[in-house]
C-alpha cells in the first residue's frame, strides 16, 4: 500500500528561525513529490514539485530536497515569518495514473 | 472568481438526510477529486474522475456517491448522512501530472 509519513506532527518555532520538515514515502512507482501549504480552513496550495532526477528545488524561502534512493524528502524553511504558520503536506504521485497519496501534514506554528 | 468553487461553504444537516456538495472549476482540467479532511488525519480521497465518463472510488467511498455532470462539474452526495461524516470536504482539479488546485472547502456538520 502506498504511504506517505511526515514528521514531526507539529512544530513550534520563533519568528526568524529556520526549520526542516521530513517526509518518507513508500509510493511505487514514483512519479513526483510535491509539498503543499495549507492555511487553516483553506485548501492546500502547491509550493514545490520534484521529479525523480531532481535533488533540490527552491521557492523563495522554501527549499525542498529529494533522495529517491532512500525515498525521503525534506522541506526547509529559512527565516520563518508569522505567515508561515500553516500545515505543510507532502504529496507523492505514483507513475502511470498519477494518483496522489497525501501525508497527514506537519502543523507549523511560528511565534513572534 | 476562484478557479475551483465549492458550494455550500458551510452546512449543518440532520442524521439521515440526503445532502449534495457541488464543485465547479474554470481551469479546464479533466481530472477532479473529492477529499475529506478530519483533524490530524490529513486528506483522504473519496472519489475521483479522470473525465466525464470516468468515476473511480477512493480510499473511503462508503456512504458517498458522485456525479460528473460535465467536465467542469463534479458533485458529491451523502445519501443518508451520519454524524461521523462531519468533516471538511475539499474538491480539487488537476491535469495529467500537474499540481492539484483545491476549492475553499465545505464544512459539513451532521447532527
Amino acid at each position: 500500500k502506498n504511504q506517505v509519513e511526515q514528521s514531526p506532527q507539529s512544530l513550534i518555532i520563533l519568528e526568524g528561525k529556520n526549520c526542516t520538515l521530513q517526509c518518507n514515502y513508500t509510493v511505487s512507482p514514483f512519479s513526483n513529490l510535491r509539498w503543499y501549504k495549507q492555511d487553516t480552513g483553506r485548501g492546500p496550495v502547491s509550493l514545490t514539485i520534484m521529479t525523480f532526477s531532481e535533488n533540490t528545488k527552491s521557492n523563495g524561502r522554501y527549499t525542498a530536497t529529494l533522495d529517491a534512493d532512500t525515498k525521503q524528502s525534506s522541506l526547509h524553511i529559512t527565516a520563518s515569518q508569522l505567515s508561515d504558520s500553516a500545515s505543510y503536506i507532502c504529496v507523492v504521485a505514483s507513475g502511470g495514473s498519477y494518483i496522489p497519496t497525501f501525508g497527514r501534514g506537519t502543523s507549523l506554528i511560528v511565534h513572534p | 472568481d476562484a478557479d475551483v468553487t465549492q458550494t455550500p461553504r458551510n452546512r449543518i444537516t440532520k442524521t439521515g438526510k440526503r445532502i449534495m456538495l457541488e464543485c465547479s472549476q474554470t481551469k479546464g482540467h479533466d481530472r477532479m477529486y473529492w477529499y475529506r479532511q478530519d483533524p490530524g488525519l490529513g486528506l483522504q480521497l473519496i472519489y475521483y474522475s479522470f473525465d466525464v465518463k470516468d468515476i473511480n472510488k477512493g480510499e473511503i467511498s462508503d456512504g458517498y456517491s458522485v456525479s460528473r455532470q460535465a467536465q467542469a462539474k463534479f458533485s458529491l452526495s451523502l445519501e443518508s448522512a451520519i454524524p461521523n461524516q462531519t468533516a471538511l470536504y475539499f474538491c480539487a482539479t488537476s491535469d495529467y501530472n500537474t499540481e492539484a488546485f483545491f476549492g475553499q472547502g465545505t464544512r459539513l456538520t451532521v447532527v
